[in-house]
């Protein structure tokens, strides 16, 4: 089974300062992961996702994020923040295995940007 | 492609009353997802299609939930009786199971309030 941890409910952080939104997950197999943007009264966004490759990846709208499979971790970074930012966002994961596979989500952090 | 489609946007009702929420599904993909969104419980899978076959309805909550995909373009989520406890926010999400590594495309929501 797979569980996803994001360290932070809530990120306050001023325009233009950098961020990092943390993500911690379990699993016994490799997986696919996935940062998901939901703006308000919106649905969900894919903003970036790791399948194979470069470790660090990059995403819509300025955000990056690393995998550190030692660590089981992939931490959203962006280097300056705007107000426009300000949205839950949503780690989760995905086993690679073959067949049905479903998204297992992390209970999200909600990103305040103020001015 | 404009996009994995929810109708109603909102949707208001009282407790008792049968609610239908629809879902269109972006062309080519061959799954389908409804999900649940609460503050309390966060994002839940309730139901998934492949190929509009329902696969696993696990997350479903209870007999008053009910889902149909007739066709690859059209699926509903049903709930009767319903009960302000159903009060959330649900999304529908289609991917290509094949293609897309399990990058799920989600629709606007429908904000159901039960009162």
């Amino acid at each position: 089974a797979q569980s996803v941890t994001q360290l932070d409910s809530q990120v306050p952080v001023f325009e233009e300062a950098p961020v990092e939104l943390r993500c911690n997950y379990s699993s016994s197999v490799s997986v696919y992961l996935f940062w998901y943007v939901q703006y308000p009264n919106q649905g969900l966004q894919l903003l970036l996702k790791y399948l194979s490759g470069s470790t660090l990846v990059k995403g819509i709208n300025g955000f990056e994020a690393e995998f550190n499979k030692s660590q089981t971790s992939f931490h959203l970074r962006k280097p300056s923040v705007h107000i426009s930012d300000t949205a839950e966002y949503f780690c989760a994961v995905s086993p690679r295995s073959g067949g049905y596979n479903k998204l297992i989500f992390g209970a999200g952090t909600r990103l305040a940007v103020h001015p | 492609d404009a996009g994995v489609i929810q109708s109603p946007r909102h949707e208001v009702t009282e407790m008792g009353q049968e609610v239908t929420l629809r879902c269109k599904p972006i062309s080519g993909h061959n799954s389908l997802f409804w999900y649940r969104q609460t503050m309390m419980r966060g994002l839940e899978l309730l139901i998934y299609f492949n190929n509009n076959v329902p696969i696993d309805d696990s997350g479903m909550p209870e007999d008053r939930f009910s889902a149909k995909m007739p066709n690859a373009s059209f699926s509903t989520l049903k709930i009767q009786p319903s009960e302000p406890r159903d009060s959330a926010v649900y999304f529908c999400a289609s991917t290509d199971q094949g293609l897309a590594k399990n990058i799920q495309y989600f629709g606007a929501g429908t904000r159901l309030s039960v009162l």
